[in-house]
């Protein structure tokens, strides 16, 4: 069974930098696992951010970015405001099926 | 693209779940994968499934053995239905879109199977 990992939980001060991260357990996650992130507020859908690793929507705060790093995909948010504290999700393509990691609160304080 | 999605809400062990998905453009429904996707109450988000027109579709394997997603192209409509419900099943059920990412979702719908 393939299981997605991301960190329960992360803080970040207002203005800061932090990196989410979503690995595999089947092996590196590349390309061709097409990442793609989600931020989810609480009783709102999922907000697509990325995909295909770090193609942002037009939508997308250019305060975030995606990329692979270290056998990871990972979601960077540069310059934290209060309105980015929620729940985040990767969400990776295993040739078929599609697993979502386990989700990332994010906590701006 | 505008998704809206309907269906029950409130099941009984062991009934089909069924839901609708629809878009407001013919044009959205073509060339673009669809999905389900489900989040039980305080929990995260479980991928279901996907389609696309004339290219088949795939499953969570974890599900496999009751879902079943499929498209009405002159409804402009996509459907899910999973049988044999449980509580378990209890979530939020969402709808997607994916051209290339899943870019457009719907709203959601909350389905609760109790006895």
């Amino acid at each position: 069974q393939t299981v997605v990992t991301q960190e329960p939980s992360l803080t970040v001060s207002p203005g800061g930098t932090v990196t989410l991260t979503c690995a595999s357990n089947s092996g590196a996650v590349t390309g061709d696992n097409y990442p793609n992130w989600f931020q989810q507020k609480p009783g709102q859908p999922p907000r697509p951010l990325i995909y295909s690793t770090s193609y942002t929507y037009s939508s997308t705060p250019a305060r975030f970015s995606g990329s692979l790093f270290g056998g990871k995909a990972a979601l960077t948010l540069s310059g934290a405001q209060p309105e980015d504290e929620a729940d985040y999700y990767c969400l990776l393509s295993f040739g078929g099926p599609w697993v979502f990691g386990g989700g990332t609160k994010l906590t701006v304080l | 693209v505008q998704i809206q999605q309907w269906g029950a809400g409130l099941l009984k062990p062991s009934e089909t779940l069924s839901l609708t998905c629809t878009v407001d453009d013919i044009r959205g429904l073509w060339g673009a994968y669809w999905g389900w996707i489900r989040q039980p109450p305080g929990r995260g988000l479980e991928w279901i499934g996907e389609t696309i027109y004339g290219r088949g579709t795939a499953y969570s394997p974890s599900l496999r053995s009751r879902v079943t997603i499929s498209l009405d192209t002159s409804k402009n409509q996509v459907f899910l239905k999973l049988t044999s419900v449980t509580p378990a099943d209890t979530a939020v059920y969402y709808c997607a879109r994916r051209p290339t990412g899943y870019g457009s979702w719907g709203q959601g719908t909350l389905v609760t199977v109790s006895s």
